[in-house]
């Protein structure tokens, strides 16, 4: 079975200041994808970055990139030069080769202060 | 296209009485799931389907939780008889196969129910 932990409930940080968001996973299963999404007070649910177990490098995406520790089983986020838009709840989530679900994290609620 | 589109955006109904949940995946993804979610238990997955057919309603609450999928562009989730801990946002979400592929998320359904 799949777990996503995510240890953060909230989160407080400065404009413009990088941010981590832990996230560490639970399966034995060798191939396997990690997702990132951000949820505004909106409410949708917004994807942000993809990383595959057997990725080389950690994958980017504009001012996102994945801090990927696979001995770890740790796809920690950072956010770099924090903006007050970023302010959202952020789940990561994990699926195995195979099943087409994804699981999510209990999320982290990340306030950018000005 | 027009995303993932779910109806009603928000629901209010009497303890008892019968809930239907209407989604619209996105045209060509063959994978649709619905989750609830909670303050208390967060995302949950409650179903999903591949071309149609349910693969895992492992996550379905109990049997008063039923889901169709009729045909590639239609899925309902249905509650008879709701009860007040049913009240959560309910989200439709859409993929194509494959292990990068994202799930696209609907504005979610809030049902409240009094």
């Amino acid at each position: 079975a799949q777990k996503i932990t995510q240890t953060q409930p909230g989160m407080f940080v400065q404009e413009k200041e990088a941010v981590t968001l832990d996230c560490t996973y639970d399966t034995s299963d060798p191939s396997y994808g990690l997702f990132w999404y951000k949820q505004p007070s909106s409410g949708e649910m917004i994807f942000l970055i993809y990383q595959g177990s057997y990725d080389q490098q950690n994958a980017t995406e504009g001012r996102y990139s994945l801090n990927f520790q696979k001995a770890r089983k740790s796809a920690n986020l950072v956010i770099s030069a924090s903006q007050l838009g970023d302010s959202a709840m952020y789940f990561c989530a994990t699926r195995l080769q195979g099943a087409q679900k994804l699981v999510f994290g209990q999320g982290t609620r990340l306030t950018i202060n000005p | 296209d027009a995303g993932v589109i779910q109806s009603p955006r928000h629901e209010v109904t009497e303890m008892g009485q019968e809930v239907t949940l209407r989604c619209k995946p996105i045209s060509g993804h063959d994978y649709l799931f619905w989750y609830r979610q909670t303050m208390m238990r967060g995302l949950e997955l409650l179903i999903y389907f591949n071309n149609n057919v349910p693969i895992d309603d492992s996550g379905m609450p109990e049997d008063r939780f039923s889901a169709k999928m009729p045909n590639a562009s239609f899925s309902t989730l249905k509650i008879q008889p709701s009860e007040p801990r049913d009240s959560a946002v309910y989200f439709c979400a859409s993929s194509r196969t494959g292990g990068s592929a994202e799930a696209f998320f609907g504005q979610g359904t809030r049902l409240t129910v009094v």
